[in-house]
């Protein structure tokens, strides 16, 4: 089945202690993309990338890495999570970059609360 | 930073109403696509608009891309409790060159369909 996974689903941590969102995605996409959703903000892209190795920064990447060292996965890491980082978190992928002509497939969302 | 206002944020109707949600900006899409999301998962592609002026259908949900391709709307007819969600739109913007590494995204509609 094509789909995009992330782990862990739910995360309780505490502020300063380094994590990871794991992503994988089985349908070879070129893409792949994190967003965070916050009530009354919406969806903002935090980092996407085009390729492997190739990674850019969205609307908001203060406190966010990543990397593609492999086409299927895409990790999200908080050095040092905040507050403020308290979010959902989905990922995404899609066969290229092209908006008007490939579909993005988004995970299930990793919900993210930092004390 | 590019805009895009989606509006009405909140739509409560009974069941067999008729409904239009609309997404609005100042600037210029190369695309834009419309997603339905629902509690705890990912969003959901439901179209993809590219030509200014362009309709399409999906069963009961019609999509209309303004002629000046800065504006969308989607128009449910005869509304169900199935179309309970949350529906957002999101644009690349044409001076970006029209990729998804530049996704905006709208801050949604949350649709309640009462039966």
């Amino acid at each position: 089945e094509a789909q995009v996974t992330q782990n862990p689903r739910y995360l309780i941590t505490v502020t300063g202690k380094k994590l990871t969102v794991t992503c994988s995605q089985n349908m070879n996409h070129e893409y792949m993309s994190w967003y965070r959703q916050d009530p009354g903000l919406g969806l903002r892209q935090i980092y996407y990338s085009m390729n492997v190795e190739v990674t850019d920064k969205g609307d908001v990447p203060e406190g966010y890495k990543v990397s593609r060292k492999e086409k299927r996965n895409f990790p999200l890491i908080l050095e040092s999570p905040s507050p403020n980082q308290t979010s959902l978190y989905f990922c995404a992928s899609s066969l290229s970059n092209y908006l008007g002509g490939d579909t993005q497939y988004f995970g299930p969302g990793t919900r993210l609360t930092v004390l | 930073t590019q805009l895009l206002e989606q509006s009405p944020q909140f739509l409560s109707i009974q069941e067999g109403e008729n409904l239009t949600v609309y997404c609005n900006s100042s600037s210029v899409f190369s695309s834009l696509q419309w997603y339905r999301q629902e509690p705890g998962e990912g969003p959901v592609l439901l179209v993809t608009v590219v030509t200014g002026g362009e309709v399409k259908k999906l069963k009961r949900l019609t999509f209309q891309f303004g002629d000046a391709r800065k504006d969308s709307s989607l128009h449910i007819t005869a509304a169900q409790p199935g179309d309970t969600g949350l529906y957002l739109c999101a644009g690349a913007y044409e001076d970006y060159g029209g990729s998804q590494g530049n996704l905006i995204f709208g801050k949604g509609t949350k649709l309640s369909v009462k039966p």
